[in-house]
């Protein structure tokens, strides 16, 4: 069965970056684009990114461009976020998701908790 | 961008009653529109995509419909588990958005 497994909680002071791993099983790593997407606390869910694993390429929503990196490793079928110059802004749970039928995110890692503090 | 607006933001209703949850975008996003269940302290979980598509395993009292701008999640008999905060997202283009979010709590 397919599982994406993440990392878990970090916390940053502000300026600091994290790096976030979601560990994927149960499929072909490459097969799949992976979005990733966070929700702050008591707040909605916001979209970051989608990543192809297969050739690595990535397309950032607009708030996050250049602050945000993914890259993977296929030899464990893992992607990491990057997210750099952390502000109290970015504390929230991040989640790695996998698409599927109609680009929908069809399955979701269990969440990592970024905590921005100084 | 393009802009997923839900309403309600809330409702209340009892054991059950029929839902409905409206979602539209602000252009024509055919049927990339998908929903999300959200539990408190949890990951979310599809439901619903490509607009009526049932995700397995989702019971069969949820459904959805809709194509363009305007998209409805109805549940038709409202069971204690599903109390909880729905999403809907389009998957048209990027970025990606999310509707606000409708809490579903217990009348």
């Amino acid at each position: 069965q397919v599982q994406l497994v993440q990392s878990g909680a970090e916390v940053k002071k502000p300026g600091a970056s994290v790096k976030v791993s979601c560990k994927a099983s149960g499929y072909t790593f490459t097969t799949y684009y992976m979005d990733w997407v966070r929700q702050a606390p008591g707040q909605g869910l916001e979209w970051m990114a989608k990543f192809n694993p297969s050739g690595g390429s990535t397309s950032y929503a607009q708030k996050f461009q250049g602050r945000v990196t993914m890259t993977r490793d296929t030899s464990t079928s893992t992607v990491y976020m990057e997210l750099s110059s952390l502000r109290s802004e970015d504390t929230a749970v991040y989640y790695c998701t996998r698409e599927g039928f109609g680009e929908s995110l069809y399955y979701w890692g269990q969440g990592t908790l970024v905590t921005v503090s100084s | 961008d393009i802009q997923m607006t839900q309403s309600p933001s809330s409702l209340s209703a009892s054991v059950g009653d029929r839902v409905t949850i409206t979602c539209r975008a602000s252009q024509s996003i055919s049927s990339y529109l998908n929903w999300y269940q959200q539990k408190p302290g949890k990951a979310p979980n599809l439901l619903i995509y490509t607009a009526s598509s049932l995700q397995s395993g989702v019971p069969s009292r949820f459904s959805g419909s809709g194509s363009g701008t305007d998209f409805t999640l109805t549940i038709s008999s409202l069971q204690p588990e599903d109390f909880a905060t729905y999403y809907c997202q389009q998957s048209y283009s990027t970025p990606r958005t999310f509707g606000q979010g409708t809490k579903v709590e217990i009348k």
